[in-house]
């Protein structure tokens, strides 16, 4: 499979409980991006790592939210202490460049009750 | 602040037409311009891109244009197929290197 992939698609959740997805980039892309989308929205960028090295945090982050990537390959994402703000569809997208042309995974669907 | 803006959130085009998809975007420093089609319940998939140092990018059925001093670009799709019913999404960045800045979607429908 040569597409970027995420786990879980969906995870329903209890306010205050902690979750964590994973990507699976592209295996030769070097950057990696996550985004969150709600109804209504287009994606909004949350934060990027170059390898294993995350080079950018949007405010978007809250101080709940961690990302890591610890061997430059698989990246995963935790919301700590989830609220029903949280709910939302997170995207993860690769790139290697020379054009800033992301290739996006199908998304995990968090829902918090 | 809204940096890219779709102002239509809707469009209905009947098969074998052009459809005509407008962007704005605020942020002069721009300098690279995507559009991405998204089916529900899946990620966004790159439709086509252009540099702000062209006006147009061709390829198959889809053209680009790229107004910078209106700071306005376009999509267009040449013949409309019903396949093509979806939401498409404006996106911009600083560099080639950057996150990309998105519109809120403008949702396409292709009738017969």
């Amino acid at each position: 499979d040569t597409g970027v992939s995420q786990d879980p698609r969906h995870k329903i959740t209890k306010r205050g409980q902690n979750v964590t997805f994973r990507c699976d980039p592209i295996s030769e892309h070097n950057r990696l991006y996550w985004y969150r989308q709600t109804l209504g929205q287009g994606p909004e960028f949350l934060t990027y790592f170059q390898n294993e090295a995350q080079l950018e945090k949007s405010r978007l982050l809250s101080d709940r939210f961690s990302a890591e990537r610890p061997k430059g390959s698989f990246s995963t994402l935790e919301i700590q202490r989830t609220e029903q703000g949280d709910s939302a569809m997170y995207l993860c997208a690769s790139w290697t460049g020379p054009y800033n042309e992301q290739f996006f995974g199908p998304g995990t669907r968090l829902t918090v009750l | 602040d809204q940096q890219v803006k779709q102002n239509s959130p809707s469009l209905s085009v009947q098969e074998g037409r052009i459809s005509i998809l407008n962007c704005d975007y605020t942020n002069s420093m721009f300098d690279y311009f995507l559009w991405y089609k998204k089916y529900p319940a899946e990620g966004p998939t790159f439709l086509i891109s252009i540099s702000s140092i062209k006006d147009k990018n061709e390829d198959g059925r889809f053209t680009v244009f790229l107004n910078k001093s209106a700071k306005h670009l376009s999509l267009h799709i040449v013949p409309s197929q019903p396949g093509d019913s979806a939401v498409y999404f404006c996106a911009a960045s600083e560099d080639n290197t950057d996150k990309l800045i998105f519109g809120t979607g403008t949702r396409l429908q292709v009738f017969p």
